[in-house]
């Protein structure tokens, strides 16, 4: 069965500076897609970022990339630049070819001023 | 941009009540599911959909719970007699494949 895990509940950081949540996953599919979700208090449930498991490069959007290691089964979130609108929940997530997400526990992340 | 819309907002409802929870999938998705997250834990799978059956169910989707496509719009999840422990946010959501979901913005379910 699939497993995915974040062994950090919390985690603060300053505004502007980085910060890097951990996500470790266990499947034996070779062919699968992980995903980062922020969830601010209103509980929305928004996509940060995707990374196909078939593609070597690292995904990025904007402030937001991540550090994927396939062989490792790692894919950590690297947030820029952070932003105060940045402070919520972050979900990593796993689909296969099966369809359903699979979260792990969530890192609660707060951006102080 | 499309969205999957949820309705209500919010419910609350005496143990032992029948809810309904509708939600609107993106029109062109295929997939849709019902996620479930207990205040303070992480979202749980509930149940898949496709091709007007039910294509996988966990655990937690019991004889009590059941979903259905009405009319080729709405997805609905209902909880036949709700207990205390069913409180929770739920989510809709659908997909054109297992890379891309959108997610509506939620249920929140109080059972009293």
């Amino acid at each position: 069965a699939q497993t995915v895990t974040q062994s950090q509940p919390e985690m603060s950081v300053q505004e502007a500076e980085t910060v890097t949540l951990s996500c470790t996953y266990d499947t034996s599919e070779s062919n699968y897609y992980l995903f980062w979700y922020k969830q601010p208090p209103s509980r929305q449930m928004i996509l940060v970022i995707r990374q196909e498991a078939y593609k070597q490069q690292n995904a990025t959007e904007n402030r937001f990339s991540v550090n994927f290691q396939k062989a490792a089964k790692s894919f950590s979130l690297k947030i820029s630049d952070s932003q105060l609108g940045d402070t919520a929940m972050y979900f990593c997530a796993f689909s296969s070819q099966g369809g359903k997400l699979i979260f792990g526990q969530g890192t609660e992340l707060s951006v102080k001023p | 941009e499309p969205e999957v819309t949820q309705t209500p907002s919010h419910q609350v409802t005496q143990m032992g009540q029948e809810v309904i929870l509708r939600c609107v999938p993106i029109s062109n998705h295929l997939y849709f599911y019902w996620y479930r997250q207990i205040l303070g834990q992480k979202v749980e799978f509930l149940v898949s959909f496709y091709n007007n059956e039910i294509s996988e169910k966990s655990e937690i989707f019991d004889d009590q719970f059941s979903v259905e496509r009405p009319d080729g719009s709405n997805f609905t999840l209902k909880i036949r007699s709700t207990k205390l422990e069913d409180s929770a946010m739920y989510f809709c959501a659908s997909s054109e494949g297992p890379d891309g979901y959108t997610f509506g913005s939620g249920t929140r379910l109080t059972v009293v």
